[in-house]
């Protein structure tokens, strides 16, 4: 069964630039989730959706906003990009419909922004 | 925040030794698992332990937890050069939503041949 997959893997925008992240889930899996590791923060929940609706969010701005598909693949975006957006975007993905069971990561996006 | 702190920040061992990491929360869990990262990489679940559970192992690895103390630690026996990664603790509180794990600082590892 093929894991994860995020796409791009690397990728370097400017200042007021947007982006968007993409995310497949696990064959099956209908949660998926984001997150944001940077060194000073470490790794915070940027949101979750479920079933094509965003179930919870974090304490990240309007600037950060997603989405999932009907065959749950999921895209994240950020707008007006700001320096302290350069991160590793981790996609993780579960099966769990309840209480957070063991979430599957893929490998990362890593955005830098100059 | 409800970020998990864990200690120590970094850890250096020789190969064959044990390494114990520890991890303390701040609110009642669900549950509470441990993730490795190797640098720059995805993260790979390792254990789940749930809240009314003391103590887990899996193969080398052995979890525990004490409610009572918000704490836990993550114990590797006869570790390996490739045991060399972070480790993050990770806990699922009981009033947020489903996946939204709050993670720990994390602990480096470095396992030396």
């Amino acid at each position: 069964k093929a894991g994860v997959t995020q796409t791009p893997r690397y990728l370097i925008k400017t200042r007021g630039q947007q982006v968007t992240l993409s995310c497949s889930p696990i064959s099956g899996h209908r949660s998926v989730s984001w997150y944001q590791q940077t060194p000073g923060q470490g790794l915070q929940f940027l949101f979750e959706y479920f079933s094509e609706t965003q179930r919870n969010k974090g304490n990240f701005p309007g600037r950060f906003s997603g989405r999932q598909f009907s065959n749950s693949r999921s895209e994240m975006n950020v707008s007006t990009l700001e320096l302290g957006d350069s991160a590793l975007y981790l996609c993780a993905s579960s099966s769990r419909t309840g209480n957070t069971g063991e979430l599957f990561f893929g490998e990362g996006s890593r955005l830098t922004v100059l | 925040s409800q970020q998990g702190e864990e200690d120590p920040q970094a850890l250096s061992i020789q190969e064959g030794e044990n390494a114990t990491m520890n991890c303390s929360y701040k609110t009642s869990i669900n549950n509470l698992q441990w993730y490795r990262q190797n640098s720059g990489r995805g993260l790979v679940h390792l254990i789940l332990i749930r809240s009314n559970e003391r103590e887990k192992h899996s193969g080398r690895l052995r979890v525990t937890l004490d409610t009572s103390k918000k704490s836990s630690s993550l114990l590797i026996t006869a570790s390996r050069a490739a045991d060399t990664a972070s480790y993050f603790c990770a806990t699922d509180p009981v009033q947020t939503g489903a996946n939204n794990l709050f993670f720990g600082t994390g602990t480096r590892l470095t396992v030396i041949p």
